[in-house]
């Protein structure tokens, strides 16, 4: 069975500090590693996405790591921010068109001051 | 540029009422996939169409059908409510299907 799963559930950490958070997966055959950042009530937004060959990818504060061997990723957040607020969610596509998105149930960070 | 647009945002319904959602894809866009996102969980794979042919189907039971017309809109229809069909709805737009996706807003979806 493809599924995603995210650790921690919940996340709560002070603005300017660094966090880690964790994906694994069992999902084949598979296609590519997205993380996306969700604000509540709103159509999540893409951070980063990763293929087979690629072991990490940035997108400014977002460090996204793969390890398709032992099929974990990883989304490091440096120096967060309020804004940082959100639900993170990771999600692999499988399927024989790499369509079919299974998405982890995601980690609610909080960011307070 | 105009990102992926849902219609409408927020919708009440009825038990074993019937509800048609729709979904614009970014411009040039031919892959239009629906998801379900049941509070507090990630959203859920529920059709995918590309080229007006259905290329995926989630484990969604048969009152959920969808199309895409040759202007690459999209449909999404629930046939006979129930209350756990209350869910955010995202409709998600790429080039093919299988690289980025871009999602619109949802649309709220309340069974009462």
């Amino acid at each position: 069975k493809n599924q995603v799963e995210q650790s921690p559930q919940s996340l709560i950490i002070l603005e300017g500090k660094n966090c880690t958070l964790q994906c694994n997966y069992t999902v084949s055959p598979f296609s590519n590693l997205r993380w996306y950042k969700q604000d509540t009530g709103r159509g999540p937004v893409s951070l980063t996405i990763m293929t087979f060959s690629e072991n990490t990818k940035s997108n400014g504060r977002y460090t996204a790591t793969l390890d398709a061997d032992t099929k974990q990723s990883s989304l490091h957040i440096t120096a967060s921010q309020l804004s940082d607020s959100a639900s993170y969610i990771c999600v692999v596509s499988a399927g024989e068109y790499g369509n079919k998105l299974v998405f982890g149930a995601g980690t609610i960070l909080r960011v307070k001051s | 540029d105009a990102g992926v647009t849902q219609s409408p945002t927020h919708l009440i319904k009825t038990r074993g009422q019937q509800v048609t959602l729709r979904c614009s894809p970014i411009s040039g866009h031919k892959s239009v996939s629906w998801y379900q996102q049941v509070l507090g969980q990630g959203p859920q794979f529920i059709f995918q169409y590309y080229e007006k042919e259905e290329r995926g189907r989630g484990n969604f039971p048969d009152r959920f059908s969808a199309r895409q017309f040759p202007n690459y809109s999209s449909e999404l229809n629930v046939n006979a409510l129930l209350l756990g069909d209350s869910a955010l709805y995202l409709c998600a737009s790429s080039l093919t299907g299988r690289y980025e996706a871009f999602f619109g807003q949802g649309t709220r979806l309340t069974v009462v």
